[in-house]
């Protein structure tokens, strides 16, 4: 049931883009996306219903395609700052949410 | 803002001991969450609680029980710790929907638990 993520690690330069996604054998009600930083808890990003809609941030977005049980986070123009392991949760119903591995993204300067 | 506090940031244990991981959370939220996350794994639950008095098994409930007697709180219980369990514990809660998904869960610091 766990969903599977790609790349499973990634390093960026400053400013450099990244694609990471997930991928799922079951039909699925939303999609969210959680970062996690060293040492901490992880940090809700986003959620992606199905239908479309979407609730996100600034330079980061997503897709989610219901067809293909797939999503992926797009990170534009990367800071320091978005450096996290990044884990895609996939809501197949009742509130449950079940992570992926996780990536691992290091932006240097 | 959404507060999940956990009892401890970091617990050592014996085998066989038994140990209990309290969260409590100060938002209402009807469901609470107990995951553990281990290197290369994510995260994979292991019991979670929709209302007081109530609980479902998740992925990996083998060796563990929860209890949940106020709304707030949910604690996770290991009968007899072996090393195995080692890992970080994170609880989470989020509120309920009926089904149309797309709640976020908020997540504790986490326990970090070594059973020696």
């Amino acid at each position: 049931q766990q969903p599977v993520q790609s790349p499973q690690a990634v390093i960026l330069r400053e400013g450099e883009d990244a694609v990471i996604n997930c991928s799922s054998s079951k039909a699925l009600y939303s999609v969210h996306w959680y970062r996690q930083k060293h040492g901490e808890a992880p940090v809700f990003l986003m959620i992606l219903l199905k239908g479309g809609e979407q609730k996100g941030h600034e330079k980061i977005s997503a897709s989610f395609n219901e067809k293909k049980q797939q999503s992926s986070l797009y990170l534009t123009a990367s800071q320091l700052s978005y450096s996290g392991t990044y884990f895609c949760a996939l809501e197949a119903g009742a509130n449950n949410l079940f992570f992926g591995t996780g990536t691992r993204l290091t932006v240097i300067p | 803002d959404v507060k999940v506090t956990q009892s401890s940031r970091y617990l050592v244990k014996r085998t066989g001991e038994k140990v209990f991981l309290e969260c409590v959370q100060d938002m209402d939220h009807e469901n609470m969450f107990w995951y553990r996350q281990d290197p290369g794994l994510g995260l994979r639950l292991i019991y979670f609680s929709y209302d007081v008095k109530m609980k479902e098994k998740g992925d990996i409930p083998e060796g563990y029980s929860v209890s949940r007697e106020k709304k707030e709180r949910f604690s996770l219980i290991l009968e007899s710790a072996s090393t195995n369990q080692t890992s970080m514990y994170l609880c989470a809660s989020s509120l309920w929907t009926s089904g149309t998904g797309g709640e976020t869960q908020y997540f504790g610091p986490g326990t970090r638990l070594l059973v020696l």
